[in-house]
This record gives structure tokens, sequence and C-alpha cells, in this order.
């Protein structure tokens, strides 16, 4: 059980287009979801946290217009990249817990790559 | 000073060996931390929590010293397939985990 899963696992796209990622939590209801960055060698950064159905808490320093978040479901979080640039290239990871629990379960990750 | 620090390795060690890796924490109320292992380009997994009485499962063993802050974890009769870099955690809340930049363990045969 705990299997979160997110789609696209890898893509490339142009610098100023917009790229979407979903992640979903497929046999259990996600109260709360979290949107991760890690860059080479790096430590994963939380960047947003989601609950169903309320606005994303951004961490310092991310823009929240850059990277929407919508979290429309209790199985579904959306990060969409807008206006993609090449140093928005990294490793996007999702996790997602229930309710009242520390242990986040993480999905597969996304690879951005930007040109 | 960091929330969580850790050795970045890379820890070579030939299968059998026993290893053991340390996370400092810079926050002295902390009682509690995961280790997470992560395989090069995917996500982080679970290994286990970390409490003050510690934590045995099979070849691995995770210990908190809080008197000098920090964590350990400990892995015997290492196998190929241990090779990963380990994550310490610290849960901030529970919306927040801090993750430490991860100490890279290859086992070689």
């Amino acid at each position: 059980g705990a299997v979160v899963s997110q789609h696209p696992s890898w893509v490339i796209c142009k610098s100023g287009t917009s790229v979407k990622i979903e992640c979903r939590s497929l046999d259990f209801q996600a109260t709360t979801m979290f949107w991760y960055r890690q860059f080479p060698k790096q430590s994963l950064m939380l960047m947003a946290t989601s609950n169903e159905g309320s606005k994303a808490t951004y961490e310092q320093g991310v823009e929240k217009d850059k990277f929407l978040i919508n979290h429309a479901s209790l199985t579904l979080s959306t990060l969409t990249v807008t206006s993609a640039h090449p140093e928005d290239s990294s490793f996007y990871i999702c996790s997602a817990r229930v309710r009242s629990s520390y242990e986040q379960y993480f999905g597969p990750g996304t690879r951005l790559t930007v040109t | 000073r960091k929330e969580v620090e850790q050795d970045p390795g890379p820890f070579n060690v030939p299968e059998g060996a026993t290893v053991a890796f340390n996370c400092t924490y810079s926050n002295s109320a902390s009682q509690s931390f995961f280790w997470y292992r992560q395989d090069c380009r995917k996500e982080p997994k679970l290994l286990m929590s970390v409490y003050s009485s510690g934590n045995e499962d099979g070849r691995f063993t995770a210990q908190l010293n809080r008197a000098s802050q920090y964590i350990s974890l400990l892995i015997r009769d290492s196998k190929l397939s241990d090779s990963a870099t380990y994550l310490c955690v610290w849960p901030y809340n529970t919306d927040k985990l801090i993750f430490g930049t991860g100490t890279r363990l290859q086992v070689f045969p």
C-alpha cells in the first residue's frame, strides 16, 4: 500500500514554455501533499505544502506565481512550472501523507530539463 | 549551522563489512528522526525511524544520542544492494521534513 505516482517521469521543454507535473496517491487518500526539488548532489528542498481544497503554502524563496500548485482532490496534486528557464531544470518529487502522521510517501520523481 | 549535517562520503566498503554513518543536528529539543535511502535518480524511501530508545531492523541499527546531538546508522554484513545515499531527516513538524544532503555508500565485491 501507500503508493504515490508521478507523471511524467521525465520531460524536456523549451525555455519559456510551461510544464505540468501530476502527483497521485493510488491506494490512499492524502490529506496533504508536498512538492520538493532536488538539484544534483544537494538535499531535497521543500517547495510547498498543499492541502486538498486549500491554497498551497510556499516555502520562503519559492515563487508562487511561477510554481502553480493545484490540489483538487484527495488523490491528485499538480505542479505547473510556468515560463520555465534552464535554471528550473531539476528533479521534482512529490510526496503525500495521511492525517496526523509524520511519514510521507514519495513519488518516483520527475526529471525536468529546460533547454 | 544547518539543522542536520552529514558527511557526504563516499564510504567505500567491501561486502560483509560493518559501516556506520553519523548525522549531527542543531535543535537540542529534537526527539525523533528518520533515515531514508535514496538510489541514484530515484525517490527517497523510508529505511527506519529513530527515537531515544533506538531502533533495529535486521542488519540495520539506528541510535539517537541526545547528549551529543547526533544520530547514527549502523549497517552490518554489507551487501552490494546497500549501495545508495543515506539521508538523515528531521521532522520539523508534521508538515515539514528537513533533509540532510546524504551520505553515499558504495559496497564493492
